[in-house]
């Protein structure tokens, strides 16, 4: 089984300030198609997941571009340029390689 | 725009049965796959299993293989998930959430229900 590790578990961020989640794998999820099979969502206070990033960098529609992800094989990044206060909640990178599991999660709140 | 529509919260007792839905609209429910994602506060977001509307297709993850069955009914656009004995361990939100395939586009969950919190409790 692919199990996925999320550093920061916790991250206080400053509104305007740059942000910065890992998440690595203890697979590679680059796919023999040339595509690596990770995606990130957040989940809002009291809401359902969302999909931000799928594909490993790909923005899902609606997304906006202030967030953006990285990586490839076991490292894997999602960066916010500028948090805004609608940006907390939880934060979750998913495989999708081996059927799908997910990252423990890393709390994003406000300072 | 497509929604997923739980049925809502659901308190049982251990050895109970239950079956709870998800209805779609908005979009061709026999052409995405459902799945189902439990969450808890000690593991997180676990996935469950999916199904495929059109032709009943059905994978679970065999950390639910045999303990859920998950079903559907086309015809009105609904899929299910059941538990013929559930056990305290049981208590959980359960989404479902419509599943993107493709090998150029990657598999995602890309619209999700609001959830269903199930309580089992004596």
């Amino acid at each position: 089984d692919i199990v996925m590790t999320q550093s920061p578990l916790s991250l206080p961020v400053t509104p305007g300030e740059p942000a910065s989640i890992s998440c690595r794998s203890s697979q590679s999820l680059l796919d023999k198609s040339g595509y690596n099979f990770l995606d990130w969502y957040l989940q809002k206070p009291g809401q359902s997941p969302q999909l931000l990033i799928y594909l490993g960098s790909i923005r899902a529609s609606g997304v906006p571009d202030r967030f953006s992800g990285s990586g490839s094989g076991t490292d894997f990044t999602l960066k916010i340029s500028r948090v805004e206060a609608e940006d907390v909640g939880v934060y979750y990178c998913m495989q999708a390689l081996q059927t799908f599991t997910f990252g423990p999660g890393t709390r994003v709140e406000i300072k | 725009d497509v929604q997923l529509l739980q049925s809502g919260a659901e308190v049982k007792k251990p050895g109970e049965s239950l079956k709870i839905s998800c209805k779609d609209s908005g979009y061709n429910f026999t052409n995405y796959w459902i799945g189902w994602v439990r969450q808890t506060p000690g593991k997180g977001l676990e996935y469950m299993g999916i199904i495929y509307p059109g032709d009943s297709d059905t994978r679970y993850s065999p950390s639910f293989q045999g303990q859920v069955t998950i079903s559907a009914d086309k015809s009105i656009s609904t899929a299910y998930l059941q538990w013929s004995s559930l056990k305290a361990s049981d208590t959980a939100m359960y989404y479902c959430a419509r599943l993107v395939v493709g090998p150029t586009v990657g598999y995602y969950f890309d619209f999700w229900g609001q959830g269903a919190l199930v309580t089992v409790t004596s």
